[in-house]
């Protein structure tokens, strides 16, 4: 089946600084990544679509300058969040497209602790 | 516009039977289910395509009814690894679509 990873599975990082999240697709290509976060108990939540070669497109209320998304390639996207703050802090889910039925697999997710 | 999907939980004992229902109000052009653990990511189980098609592996099967926009998941003789959360993700037929997940529904098999 179609694999996703995502690196790193966890982070602690302090108040300030910025953290790079990767995800990326195995065994396929995918034109098209999402980004989810998702609170304790919560329903994930779509932040950003990923195309390769364009701009992301966030979800409304999602700060694009805060959370930069760049798809270099046809397996590669990178979800980068800048000055983070504690209430930053969630569990960061990618998933990729494939197929023509728009299948979506997810990657094992980053949590990431702000301090 | 999220999908409305009951019921909220349900608690089974080993070799019950459970049904997980999603229901939209919006023309949808596939439905699809993922079952995830605790403090990990969501794994895809399967895919429905309007058509009113029903699909099945093992002991989990779905069917989608494409006039009602409504999708349901069954598990049958359930199992202690059948526990966790259940999302159905939506895809509209609108352009530009994209998954839209249900609230969830949690499932705990109790031996």
């Amino acid at each position: 089946g179609a694999v996703v990873s995502q690196h790193p599975s966890w982070v602690i990082c302090k108040s300030g600084t910025s953290v790079k999240i990767e995800c990326r697709s195995l065994d396929f290509q995918a034109t098209t990544m999402f980004w989810y976060r998702q609170f304790p108990k919560q329903s994930l939540m779509l932040m950003a679509t990923s195309n390769e070669g364009s701009k992301a497109t966030y979800e409304q209320g999602v700060e694009k300058d805060k959370f930069l998304i760049n798809h270099a390639s046809l397996t590669l996207s990178t979800l980068t969040v800048t000055s983070a703050h504690p209430e930053d802090s969630s569990f960061y889910i990618c998933s990729a497209r494939a197929g023509q039925t728009y299948e979506q697999y997810f990657g094992p997710g980053t949590r990431l602790t702000v301090t | 516009q999220q999908p409305v999907q009951s019921p909220q939980a349900v608690i089974l004992r080993e070799g019950e039977d459970a049904v997980i229902n999603c229901s939209s109000s919006k023309a949808l052009y596939s439905v699809h289910w993922y079952r995830q653990k605790h403090g990990e990511a969501p794994v895809f189980l399967m895919i429905l395509l309007k058509g009113g098609e029903q699909k099945g592996h093992e002991k989990i099967s779905a069917s989608f009814n494409e006039k009602k926009q409504q999708s349901s998941l069954y598990l049958t003789a359930s199992q202690l690894s059948y526990s966790g959360t259940y999302f159905c993700g939506t895809l509209p037929m609108e352009y530009g679509n994209k998954l839209v997940f249900g609230a969830g529904t949690i499932l705990r098999v109790k031996s």
